[in-house]
């Protein structure tokens, strides 16, 4: 069973781009969420898909933004970058419900220069 | 609100000795507790999970945790820690019970600790 892909890898930009993060879920997977984790702040959440809709929002500025596709896969932009904003963003799918927890992926290592 | 304290940054055993990451928690409702692991350079990898039942919970990798209602802790635990077992640990609360958004509730995850398991 794959699991939880993240594309790409590693990714360095510059100040003022904007950049694009993929996710691919664990097949039947049908809940997204997506997490920044930077070395002074932790784990910060940022949002949560389901059913193509976001159903919860993290406190990010709206620079930040994502979106599900039909087929669950999701992917999160983040436009005119900052230096702050270089972090390991994390993927995690998870089956529908309270009881379970996520799977993560590798995540993305975002470097702004 | 729900809220998660690792109270140590870092702790460091002996191979062989005992280990223990201390998790506290904070939430309206019920929790849904969990623990997972973090390689260097890697996503998190899920350990174990407390829902409901036995207060005991055991996991991957020969980890269990105790879930104690009263003193709102879910401490993780290793009889016999490896050096292979040096990673960074967090722990995860979400709220059993949180009608305030439309979703099942994100997982609120504690700032972490590191574990340095020294031959």
């Amino acid at each position: 069973k794959a699991g939880v892909t993240q594309t790409p890898r590693y990714l360095i930009k510059t100040r003022g781009q904007q950049v694009t993060l993929s996710c691919s879920p664990i097949s039947g997977h049908r809940s997204v969420s997506w997490y920044q984790q930077t070395p002074g702040q932790g784990l910060q959440f940022l949002f949560e898909y389901f059913s193509e809709t976001q159903r919860n929002k993290g406190n990010f500025p709206g620079r930040f933004s994502g979106r599900q596709f039909s087929n669950s896969r999701s992917e999160m932009n983040v436009s005119t970058l900052e230096l702050g904003d270089s972090a390991l963003y994390l993927c995690a799918s998870s089956l529908v419900g309270r009881t379970y927890g996520y799977t993560f992926g590798s995540g993305t290592r975002l470097t702004v220069v | 609100a729900q809220s998660v304290a690792q109270p140590e940054d870092q702790v460091n055993v002996a191979e062989g000795n005992p280990l223990t990451v201390k998790c506290t928690y904070s939430v309206s409702g019920n929790p849904y507790l969990f623990w997972y692991v973090q390689y260097p350079n890697r996503g998190l990898q899920f350990l174990l999970k407390y829902i409901t039942g036995d207060n005991l919970v055991k996991g991957s990798y020969g980890f269990e945790a105790e879930f104690n209602k009263s003193q709102t802790s879910f401490h993780l635990k290793k009889p016999s820690a490896l050096v292979s077992d040096s990673a960074l640990y967090f722990c995860a609360v979400r709220d059993a019970t949180d009608m305030t958004t439309d979703s099942w509730g994100k997982l609120q995850f504690g700032a972490g600790t590191q574990v340095v398991v020294t031959p």
